[in-house]
């Protein structure tokens, strides 16, 4: 596709639910990464991609957090058990291989009530 | 490990005026170092990069230098414009030496508001 696309853009769930995000990158890319955007601080690390595989998940905060990639394609990153302090925004970024310029998508902004 | 240390915001600025925005970083190797720009209700897009020490990377108006002897990497523009508003990352690219790939580390960000 043109960019990367994130999907949904806004998500409220009840704390407890699970919830999943959805990234696709731009066609071609190899690499893919998962960032979170905390109110008012920077960006986190979670997890990147390398086609299918994941070399580097030292960023997810627990285990109630996960994400897998299909196809060298479409990410999804799945939050078990929500809790008040994973609301955030969700970044998805790719780059041709891991070595080049991150494009990021819009984000999924994640409100755990 | 690798971080990236950025001014506190916000920076209130009239149009016109000079911006600097401080940025350092700690790196374990030869990183490459980026500002990104997130316009209000936009996602992060790159403004600028250098690859290497004394490169200079400017775009819009936009330049930084990559000082390795003093690890930093601000960001200036002579004369910012409203258009300008927006919040601004500093991040470096390490290379993971085990996995062979990139790891992109984030500052906290710079709120920027130009005023007419």
């Amino acid at each position: 596709g043109a960019g990367v696309s994130q999907s949904p853009s806004n998500k409220v769930t009840e704390k407890g639910k699970d919830v999943e995000l959805r990234c696709d990158p731009i066609s071609g890319h190899t690499a893919l990464y998962w960032y979170r955007q905390r109110l008012g601080q920077g960006l986190e690390f979670l997890i990147y991609f390398q086609g299918n595989s994941a070399p580097d998940k030292s960023g997810l905060p627990s285990d109630r957090f996960s994400a897998e990639r299909t196809g060298e394609s479409v990410s999804t990153l799945t939050i078990q058990r929500t809790q008040q302090e994973d609301s955030a925004v969700y970044l998805c970024a790719s780059s041709l291989d891991g070595n080049t310029e991150a494009f990021f998508g819009q984000g999924t902004r994640l409100t755990v009530v | 490990g690798d971080s990236v240390t950025q001014m506190e915001g916000p920076v209130t600025l009239s149009e016109e005026a000079f911006l600097t925005i401080n940025c350092t970083y700690t790196a374990t190797g030869y990183p490459s170092l980026f500002w990104y720009v997130q316009y209000p209700g936009e996602g992060l897009q790159l403004l600028l990069k250098a690859t290497k020490a004394d490169d200079k990377g400017s775009n819009k108006g936009f330049e930084a230098t990559y000082r390795k002897e003093t690890t930093s990497f601000h960001l200036e523009k002579g004369s910012v414009q409203v258009s300008d508003s927006a919040v601004y990352f500093c991040a470096l690219s390490d290379l993971v030496f085990s996995g062979g790939y990139n790891k992109l580390i984030f500052g906290a960000g710079t709120r920027l508001a130009v005023h007419p």
